[in-house]
């Protein structure tokens, strides 16, 4: 099976730079992705990494080591409308099922 | 851009009635999932669905569901006897195929009293 972990919460500021870390189990891997939700809505994909390295994305960044089983979200000057739930997530084996983690809360502040 | 849509948006039962959540996947992707969210908890998996069969389900997904693709644009999601713990938002998605990038609705918010 797969298992994820993250923290439950972090909390920064308007403007700053947040790491949200996740660190993986799973038989099979075939990347990491990372999901933003706000309250009330869906989960909307942000980034995937399945080779080692940085991926960027205008603000956001995402990290993966595969020989550590881990990998990052790095959000930079953090906005308001950034606070929401950001989780991880990896597919199994087959590919057809994508479990998430338990999300960590981003409270940004004024 | 296209979504995934889903009806109805909330959907209030009583214990032990019948409800069927609809969903109107991407028009050129292949799998379809359904996902639940209790209030405050993390996505969970309940069922993926390809080539108009279950493709992996959790343990979650008992008798109690079903699916169905009833014709070409539609996915549902059955769930019979509803129990108190089943209130939850029933997210849909789909995607373009396997380790594929997953595009969940807006989900249904399902409240048994």
């Amino acid at each position: 099976g797969q298992s994820l972990e993250q923290p439950s919460e972090v909390t920064a500021v308007e403007g700053a730079i947040v790491q949200i870390n996740c660190t993986y189990q799973t038989s099979g891997f075939y990347g990491l992705s990372w999901y933003q939700q706000h309250d009330g809505g869906a989960p909307t994909f942000l980034s995937y990494n399945a080779l080692d390295g940085l991926e960027e994305t205008g603000r956001f960044s995402s990290f993966l080591s595969r020989s550590d089983s881990y990998g990052y979200l790095l959000l930079q000057e953090l906005q308001m409308k950034d606070s929401a739930s950001y989780f991880c997530a990896v597919f199994n084996n087959a590919g057809n099922m994508l479990t998430f983690g338990g999300g960590t809360r981003l409270m940004v502040k004024p | 851009e296209p979504e995934v849509t889903q009806t109805p948006s909330h959907q209030v039962t009583q214990m032990g009635q019948e409800v069927i959540l609809r969903c109107v996947p991407i028009s050129n992707h292949l799998y379809f999932y359904w996902y639940r969210q209790i209030l405050g908890q993390k996505v969970e998996f309940l069922v993926s669905f390809y080539n108009n069969e279950i493709s992996e389900k959790s343990e979650i997904f008992d008798d109690q569901f079903s699916v169905e693709r009833p014709d070409g644009s539609n996915f549902t999601l059955k769930i019979r006897s509803t129990k108190l713990e089943d209130s939850a938002m029933y997210f849909c998605a789909s995607s373009a195929g396997t380790s594929n990038t997953i595009y969940f609705g807006e989900g249904s918010w399902l409240t048994v009293v």
